[in-house]
């Protein structure tokens, strides 16, 4: 049963543009929920997350909102850079900021920003 | 801070023989290390929980006497893949602690 799901394996977006990176969830005990940035034989590098206290949180080109109800998260990535080609995955815990655990990961979207 | 030293990178392995990958929090101490796997184009999936001074905790589905953990000390945690095969090629990736940071990750190749 796959608990968090990126349905979209690929992306590809000019330089500049806005990359929306979509994640959906089945679990509703998730109240912690974080995106990572993955470069092939490379450990997965975080991004930025959110509390399930919240719908918004902005980090510089990052911005991640949820949507509890529709238990659907996005990461907006604006402008888009050619550096920021690579697979992103989001995962999901349950306990909040200060336990998260056991990190349930999507299955990655690999994007790819054009110059 | 919350730096997480994996070695070795890469590994290339005779079918049979064992690897030890080693973790090492740097600048915290990890009571807890989490372990993971990746096949090429699939997601990370938890393989167990190592917890210092006490026995590792496998998710459903991992061989413990397959995939040894020891978590001997706070700052570090291994994971000896014993009588390895083929099938076990992945990357191995660990997480130091509760916090954000997963180390570098190893590819394991079995020949």
């Amino acid at each position: 049963d796959q608990q968090v799901k990126q349905n979209s394996p690929s992306l590809s977006v000019q330089e500049g543009r806005i990359s929306i990176l979509n994640c959906d969830y089945t679990n509703s005990m998730f109240d912690y929920f974080l995106w990572y940035k993955k470069y092939p034989a490379e450990g997965p590098t975080f991004l930025i997350s959110i509390s399930s206290i919240k719908d918004k949180n902005e980090d510089g080109r990052f911005t991640v909102f949820l949507n509890k109800s529709a238990k659907h998260l996005s990461l907006h990535i604006v402008p888009s850079q050619p550096g920021d080609s690579a697979v992103y995955f989001c995962a999901a815990s349950v306990g909040g900021s200060s336990n998260t655990g056991k990190l349930i990961f999507g299955q990655g979207t690999t994007l790819q920003v054009k110059p | 801070g919350a730096v997480v030293s994996q070695h070795p990178s890469r590994v290339i392995c005779k079918s049979g023989t064992s690897v030890k990958i080693e973790c090492r929090s740097l600048d915290f101490q990890a009571t807890t290390m989490f372990w993971y796997r990746q096949f090429p184009k699939q997601s990370l999936m938890l393989m167990a929980t190592s917890n210092e001074g006490s026995k590792a905790t496998y998710e459903q589905g991992v061989e413990k006497d397959k995939f040894l953990i020891n978590h001997a000390s706070l700052t570090l945690s291994t994971l000896t893949v014993t009588s390895a095969h083929p099938e076990d090629s992945s990357f191995y990736i660990c997480r130091g602690g509760y916090g954000y940071t997963f180390g570098s990750g190893t590819r394991l190749t079995v020949v």
